[in-house]
């Protein structure tokens, strides 16, 4: 199985930061990475696919880059609706893994 | 607009099996492959497997001794089981699509059902 590591784990910032997150696997997955935000009781919604796509209907502050092993997430300028845990997740191979999460809390 | 909706039992008695069905509403369940994706309370999330609208199945190694996915396109549902549970199998469960192509990602979600394994 590919592993992700994600981080940090959690993170406080406070509205109007730039915010970056790491995701990091455990072999080449060209750009076969995608992020969702998930917030408390609801499913995961995707923002990024295939590590740099922005997904329709997500705002421009979220952004995605690399490929390989190496990938970010950054908000560019943090909204309050933005606190709740991120997530990426591999599509390169089965069985299709996620990041333990990051966290996003308000400082 | 298309929307997934778990339903099942919310509460199962160890050894016993798990059954969950998702429907799919405002669309056809063709040309799509359907998954199953689980998160135990505070916990992350973890691909159990999926069903392709013709009948094709992957699951994840970890459970696949013990899952089984199905789908009836005449209804327009999927359906997961999973036999044998523990506590360990204690989780909200989502359905959600998977577009098709090479550069994918689950683009549909349900709203998750708690499924509690308890005696």
């Amino acid at each position: 199985d590919i592993q992700l590591t994600q981080s940090p784990s959690s993170l406080s910032a406070s509205v109007g930061d730039r915010v970056t997150i790491t995701c990091r696997a455990s072999q080449s997955i060209s750009s076969y990475l995608n992020w969702y935000q998930q917030k408390p009781g609801k499913a995961p919604k995707v923002l990024i696919y295939a590590a740099s796509n922005l997904q329709s209907g997500v705002p421009s502050r979220f952004s995605g880059s690399g490929s390989g092993t190496d990938f970010t997430l950054t908000i560019s300028s943090l909204q309050p609706e933005d606190f709740a845990t991120y997530y990426c997740q591999q599509t390169y191979s089965a069985p299709y893994t996620f990041g333990q999460g990051t966290e996003l809390e308000i400082k | 607009q298309v929307q997934l909706q778990e339903s099942g039992p919310g509460l199962v008695k160890p050894s016993e099996t798990l059954s969950l069905t998702c429907t799919v509403s405002g669309g056809s369940i063709s040309n799509y492959y359907w998954n199953w994706i689980r998160q135990p309370p505070g916990k992350g999330l973890e691909w159990i497997g999926y069903i392709y609208y013709s009948g094709s199945t992957n699951y994840n190694p970890s459970l696949k001794s013990r899952v089984t996915i199905s789908v009836d396109t005449s209804k327009n549902q999927f359906s997961l089981k999973l036999s044998s549970v523990t506590a360990a199998d204690t989780a909200v469960y989502y359905c959600a699509r998977r577009l098709t192509g090479d550069y994918w990602h689950f683009d549909l979600w349900g709203r998750g059902t708690l499924v509690t394994v308890s005696s």
